[in-house]
């Protein structure tokens, strides 16, 4: 998805918090999402946000997302091992079901 | 409840051969999208489907890809003839009704493609 960007890495210790950033551009997106994928698997939805929010938090997951700036963020508090994997950034197109993904973001966590 | 089914897992294949991929969705998923995962990349769209019809297919490559989805279950994607740069994953997904623009899409496996 080239309208969406995300970095490509992060490395961070078990037990500290991940932080990943998306940078998205259309504006008309009602919806942003969070995916993640983990080996081998298929995309598993973590988690949305309505477009007229800044923030969601559900469990250790906190979505952030800047509308003016166009920029959205993904914190994981407490990352475990099992958190490891890439994290997909989303923006539903104008038809509203077509999603626009990022590269992705590859976590790894580290004992 | 059974999460959507895809095969084959992998197939490798010469190239100008033809491959079909199958995939069946959750029941009760009225929408059902076919993606391509390139390699360190996203999923794009290919194809979506309202039951048996094919709402979007935009970014179908309607040379060589074909896909039906009959009786508005089960879907086929096909290529024919495979090329080397169709490498890649092949993702279905499916949602229930009303909740696709929310983007609460649920994906299979995939199935990954190799063309020698």
């Amino acid at each position: 998805g080239e309208d969406v960007e995300q970095s490509l890495f992060l490395s961070v210790r078990e037990g500290d918090s991940s932080v990943i950033n998306c940078t998205y551009t259309d504006s008309s997106s009602t919806y942003l999402y969070w995916y993640k994928q983990e080996p081998g698997a298929g995309l598993q939805l973590l988690t949305y946000i309505f477009s007229n929010m800044d923030m969601k938090q559900d469990q250790r997951l906190t979505v952030l997302l800047n509308k003016k700036d166009k920029h959205l963020s993904l914190r994981i508090a407490d990352t475990q091992t099992g958190d490891s994997a890439i994290y997909f950034c989303a923006e539903n197109s104008n038809s509203g079901y077509a999603l626009n993904f990022g590269k992705g973001t590859s976590l790894l966590v580290t004992p | 409840e059974a999460g959507v089914v895809q095969s084959p897992r992998y197939k490798i294949i010469e190239k100008k051969q033809p491959v079909a991929f199958w995939c069946n969705p959750i029941s009760g998923h009225n929408t059902l999208y076919w993606y391509l995962q390139n390699l360190g990349q996203g999923p794009e769209l290919l194809i979506r489907y309202e039951n048996e019809e094919a709402v979007d297919d935009s970014q179908l490559p309607k040379d060589r890809f074909s896909a039906e989805r009959l009786k508005g279950v089960d879907s086929t994607l096909k290529i024919q003839p495979a090329e080397l740069g169709d490498s890649a994953v092949y993702l279905c997904a499916s949602s229930l009704p009303g909740t696709g623009e929310i983007g609460e899409l649920f994906f299979g496996e995939g199935s990954r493609l190799t063309v020698l």
